[in-house]
């Protein structure tokens, strides 16, 4: 089992919907949880991050995080052609953190 | 305010030859992180430090890695000899501490003929 599970996609959404990004992970000792979007060629780009169980919104973007089932999502409203990359998700425990090895998304016009 | 500075972007070098990556964090950044990214293994860390000081190096492939952190802002990563499947895109990043959220540099894709 991966310790950071993403389905690797591509996930297709049309332009203006939601885009639902999803990701298990092993460690239950787990601390911090990041999104990171990574455009082809480009080094990564922190989207969010979120440490406690709910929901976190910034712009466009909600983070939703439960320790109990060990999950957490990424949520993108009104989906843009610019968002189309791929997205990586990351588990902290201290300073080490497991990455995940991505969901492609491509919004489609 | 300036990102973290990877140098060289690129390098193409032949097996066997010496590779050292360099790497700026940002200033007031405590935790500097290594990492190689490929196709088949994903975003992988490689080594950390705290403070300048190494506290976890288990990712480092074999003795042919090796990393220092002489002060607060540089580091160095060194591949000798090189081979080919370390060909990668390698990436360092930096934290203010503890879980706080990692910022990439722009990475060094690396050729090895």
């Amino acid at each position: 089992q991966k310790e950071v599970e993403q389905n690797s996609g591509p996930l297709s959404v049309p332009e203006g919907a939601i885009a639902s990004l999803n990701c298990t992970y092993s460690d239950r000792g787990s601390q911090s949880f990041f999104w990171y979007r990574q455009y082809s060629g480009k080094s990564p780009e922190l989207i969010m991050f979120i440490y406690s169980n709910g929901d976190k919104e910034d712009g466009r973007f909600t983070a939703q995080l439960n320790k109990a089932s060990q999950y957490v999502s990424l949520l993108i409203r009104d989906s843009q052609p610019s968002d189309s990359a791929t997205y990586l998700c990351a588990v902290g425990r201290g300073n080490k953190l497991t990455f995940g090895t991505g969901t492609q998304l491509k919004v489609e016009l | 305010d300036a990102g973290v500075i990877q140098s060289p972007r690129h390098e193409v070098t032949e097996m066997g030859q010496e590779v050292t990556l360099r790497c700026k964090p940002i200033s007031g950044h405590n935790s500097l992180f290594w990492y190689r990214q490929t196709m088949m293994r994903g975003l992988e860390l490689l080594i950390y430090f705290n403070n300048n000081v190494p506290i976890d190096d288990s990712g480092m492939p074999e003795d042919r890695f090796s990393a220092k952190m002489p002060n607060a802002s540089f580091s160095t990563l060194k591949i000798q000899p090189s081979e080919p499947r370390d060909s990668a895109v390698y990436f360092c990043a930096s934290s203010l501490d503890g879980n706080q959220p990692q910022h990439f540099g722009d990475g060094t894709r690396l050729s090895i003929l």
